[in-house]
């Protein structure tokens, strides 16, 4: 069993529509989630990162993580086609280990 | 404020080869981790550097080997190069002080012949 599954897509939206994407983990010991962009040719790029249970917003984007469920999820509000790339979840006991998803291949249409 | 850097961008090299990456962390990280990344996958970690040693490693064979300066630069090197290590090697750098995540750098494609 891989440490983090995620759904590979590709996910194809309209330009405003709402996005969610999702993972979910295997190990309850992790304790930091991670979302990261990659455009195409470009290394990861960090969006967001949480510790433990809860909500983070930061502008248009949320992280959701459920320990409960061992659940993550990054949701775009008013996407843009500046948004089309490969969202990637990540986990970590500390900060020194990642554990990726394969990434999810999002499109948003003008 | 320069971020990771990492060079070459893209290398070509036959089976039985040996190929050496370089990478530069973000100003102000001491900790370097090198990840592999094939086509349609996420990365995949292989090794992390910190005060010039190995601190953890992932699944690798020991063909993949690593160094750090005192600089804090890493060179990553893989000996007896496979047609299956054709990917994305990425560097990513922290700072040891403070639970921070990493910052990655743009890779570099390694294409193996």
């Amino acid at each position: 069993q891989k440490e983090v599954e995620q759904d590979p897509g590709p996910l194809s939206v309209p330009e405003g529509a709402i996005v969610s994407l999702n993972c979910t983990y295997s190990n309850s010991a992790f304790q930091y989630f991670m979302w990261y962009r990659q455009y195409s040719r470009k290394g990861p790029e960090l969006l967001m990162y949480t510790y433990s249970s809860g909500n983070k917003e930061d502008g248009r984007f949320t992280a959701q993580v459920d320990k409960s469920s061992k659940y993550i999820s990054l949701f775009i509000r008013d996407s843009q086609p500046s948004d089309s790339a490969t969202y990637l979840c990540a986990t970590d006991f500390n900060f020194n280990k990642f554990y990726f998803g394969s990434g999810t291949k999002l499109n948003v249409k003008p | 404020d320069a971020g990771v850097t990492q060079s070459p961008t893209h290398l070509i090299k036959t089976r039985g080869q040996q190929v050496t990456l370089r990478c530069s962390p973000k100003s102000g990280h001491d900790t370097v981790s090198w990840y592999q990344q094939a086509l349609g996958q996420g990365p995949q970690f292989i090794f992390q550097y910190y005060e010039e040693e190995e601190r953890q490693r992932g699944n690798f064979p020991d063909r993949f080997s690593g160094h750090q300066f005192p600089n804090y630069s890493s060179e990553l090197n893989v000996n007896a190069l496979l047609l299956g290590d054709s990917a994305l090697y990425l560097c990513a750098s922290s700072s040891s002080a403070g639970n921070q995540p990493q910052h990655f750098g743009d890779g570099t494609r390694l294409s193996i012949l």
